[in-house]
């Protein structure tokens, strides 16, 4: 597997308060990706890294930042909980060759109550 | 905008039967394909991928895939499913580029695989 940590791995948070995940990789990848995985709507994009401090946004980005400091680390915070962010989440890695896939952390289970 | 169908959202079968997954992107240009598997509790893990040549993959697993550009499928397909391969499959397209570069993954919706013995 390659070297992606995620933490913490499950998290119960109330309505209203902040919550950062982090992404922790040792591969080196250019590319850092946070997903969110919802049934019946497979894995959706928040944000990508594509180097420190070099952001953008996925397709669901409303009520999400993320930073990047390090190349090692990518943080995804939910600056105001919302019932409606219980997700599993995923970040992902990929290097700088087009053609090469992208790996998987084991995901961060978040209830929001 | 790019997107990834998957057209069974649920598949039952009994062991050694024959698994074929439908997926079909909508992307005009030069795509890479993608089939990941996750099993219960766990993270996703690549099965097989197309980049370029062979529109036939081979994966881990006793998996393949074909790629058919005329009906922009990747239909993803096994002779004989074991009871192991119970789990959710998803199809993945690549974006071209985003800002900076890099691949965006595309997902598919996923299809819960139950194989009963």
């Amino acid at each position: 597997d390659a070297g992606i940590t995620q933490s913490p791995r499950h998290k119960v948070t109330e309505t209203g308060t902040p919550v950062t995940l982090r992404c922790h990789q040792t591969e080196n990848h250019r590319y850092m990706y946070w997903y969110r995985q919802d049934p019946g709507h497979g894995l959706r994009l928040i944000h990508y890294s594509y180097g420190v401090k070099d952001t953008d946004k996925g397709e669901v980005s409303d009520g999400y930042s993320v930073s990047r400091s390090k190349t090692e680390d990518f943080l995804l915070t939910l600056e105001s909980a919302t019932s409606s962010q219980t997700s599993v989440y995923f970040c992902a890695i990929s290097g700088t060759d087009l053609n090469t896939e992208a790996f998987f952390g084991q995901g961060t289970r978040l209830t929001v109550v | 905008a790019q997107s990834v169908s998957q057209h069974n959202h649920h598949v039952i079968l009994s062991e050694a039967a024959s698994l074929e997954l439908g997926c079909n992107y909508s992307y005009g240009g030069t795509v890479n394909l993608f089939w990941y598997v996750q099993y219960p509790g766990q993270h996703l893990q690549l099965l097989l991928k197309y980049f370029s040549g062979d529109p036939l993959v081979k994966g881990i697993k006793g998996f393949e895939a074909e790629f058919i550009k005329s009906k922009f499928s990747f239909n993803l397909r096994k002779p004989s499913v074991q009871w192991s391969d119970t789990a959710e499959y998803f199809c993945a397209v690549t974006h071209v580029i985003l800002t900076g570069g890099g691949n965006k993954l595309t997902f598919g919706t996923g299809t819960q695989l139950k194989v009963e013995l």
